[in-house]
């Protein structure tokens, strides 16, 4: 079975300073995939970015990046200027790739990130 | 364009009473799904659906019904609420052989 941790339940940054939120995950999987997603007080589930096991290169997008260790089995996302607007709790999720067919998304417990002016 | 849509946003129900919660997609998504989200948790998925008429048990399936007679539409039932099933619920769908879930704004149940 697959499970997903975040170890942060909380943690807050000054606007335009830099965060990183930890994530662990275990699988016995070869071929899967990695999201962070983000929950802002509207409730909306809002995909950050993904990241693909099969890629040795970390996906960026934007002032969001990954940090991937596929050996740790560690999924670090790195927020760089934090907004305001980047308050919200955030979610990492796996999912077993089957080929032609979907996985199903597994979800940690999520940490609520808050940022300060 | 409306993505994925939810109803009801809000109900309360008292326990033993039944609902059926409605998500539709204008995707053209071939795969939905429904999760329940709970304080200090992460989504746990309930049920799903890879294509019209078919469905299968996520990590949480008990106390549910889903149907999906429409390729747009995924219905998810409770029969006979408990307090248990306080929660707000997201329903998603995707494409296949694509991986990004899309989310509706989800569906906050409380069973007195």
């Amino acid at each position: 079975a697959q499970t997903v941790t975040q170890s942060q339940p909380e943690m807050s940054v000054q606007e335009a300073e830099t965060v990183t939120l930890s994530c662990t995950y275990d699988t016995s999987e070869s071929n899967y995939y990695l999201f962070w997603y983000k929950q802002p007080p509207s409730r909306q589930m809002i995909l950050v970015i993904r990241q693909e096991a099969y890629k040795q290169q970390n996906a960026t997008e934007n002032r969001f990046s990954v940090n991937f260790q596929k050996a740790a089995k560690s999924f670090s996302l790195k927020i760089s200027d934090s907004q305001l607007g980047d308050t919200a709790m955030y979610f990492c999720a796996f999912m077993v790739g089957y080929g032609g067919s979907q996985g199903n998304l597994i979800f940690g417990k999520g940490t609520k990130l808050s940022v300060k002016p | 364009n409306a993505g994925v849509t939810q109803t009801p946003k809000f109900r309360v129900l008292k326990t033993g009473q039944s609902m059926t919660l409605l998500c539709a997609q204008d995707m053209n998504h071939e795969y939905m799904y429904w999760y329940r989200q709970d304080p200090g948790m992460g989504l746990r998925l309930i049920h799903y659906s890879v294509g019209e008429g078919t469905t299968a048990k996520g990590e949480v399936p008990d106390g549910y019904n889903v149907s999906r007679l429409k390729k747009q539409n995924f219905l998810l039932g409770l029969e006979s609420a408990a307090p248990s099933q306080t929660s707000v619920y997201f329903c998603a769908s995707s494409r296949q052989g694509a991986y990004e879930q899309y989310f509706g704004p989800g569906t906050r149940l409380t069973v007195t």
